[in-house]
């Protein structure tokens, strides 16, 4: 059973630092796995998504790499800013089925 | 704007009531919806897997008479929470993934906050 592990569960930083979110999954044999974004009360935001053939991807201040083997992503923000402040939820798509197994979430909050 | 459409966003009623959550694809057509679950400070759990023409496909533990899917057009899914408890108080939020070959996100609701007093 895939499980996923997002690390740490919250993090707070002063505005315009950058910052490594990380995630971790049991089960390699994955077909993408997703970084979304959470607000409050609110529904996912897509952020970034990476093929299990692929190492990295990146849009803007944002780069996720992607070390299948090993089970680990990362997360990298850079210039971080107030309103990055939100719920970071990495997920994992198994071959095929296009089910996600979602981690906890890291809350990061930005200081001005 | 929003591909994926989710209503009510937020349900308080008394306990044994039913309540009906419906998501529809805006501009696309979803052959396949998702249905999770978030408990507070918990992650987004599947509960189902929503299939046009056919009987939703339930996860372990999952009670198929309790949440009931269906799935009656390609643009529209509906999970009905019956007899509803203080126990299934809980953010429900919908996914459908968008057609084509090439890996693409799934597009998300906003989610539905249901309170079951």
């Amino acid at each position: 059973k895939q499980e996923v592990t997002q690390i740490p569960a919250a993090l707070s930083v002063p505005e315009g630092e950058n910052l490594v979110l990380n995630c971790s999954f049991t089960d390699s044999a994955i077909y993408n796995l997703q970084w979304f974004r959470q607000d409050p009360g609110k529904g996912l935001t897509s952020l970034l998504l990476i093929q299990s053939s692929q190492r990295e991807q990146t849009s803007g201040r944002l780069n996720a790499s992607l070390d299948k083997s090993s089970g680990r992503s990362t997360l990298y923000i850079a210039a971080s800013q107030p309103g990055d402040s939100a719920t970071y939820l990495c997920a994992v798509e198994g071959g095929g089925s296009e089910k996600l197994v979602f981690g906890k979430g890291t809350k990061l909050t930005v200081n001005p | 704007g929003a591909v994926v459409s989710q209503h009510p966003s937020r349900v308080i009623c008394k306990s044994g009531t039913s309540v009906k959550i419906e998501c529809r694809s805006l501009d696309f057509q979803a052959t396949t919806m998702f249905w999770y679950r978030q408990f507070p400070k918990q992650s987004l759990m599947l509960m189902a897997t929503s299939n046009e023409g056919s009987k939703a496909t339930y996860e372990q533990g999952v009670e198929k008479d309790k949440f009931l899917i269906n799935h009656a057009s390609l643009t529209l899914s509906t999970l009905t929470v019956t007899s509803a408890h203080p126990e299934d108080s809980s953010f429900y939020i919908c996914s459908a993934p968008p057609p084509g070959l090439v890996a693409q996100p799934q597009h998300f609701g906003d989610g539905t906050r249901l309170s079951i007093l």
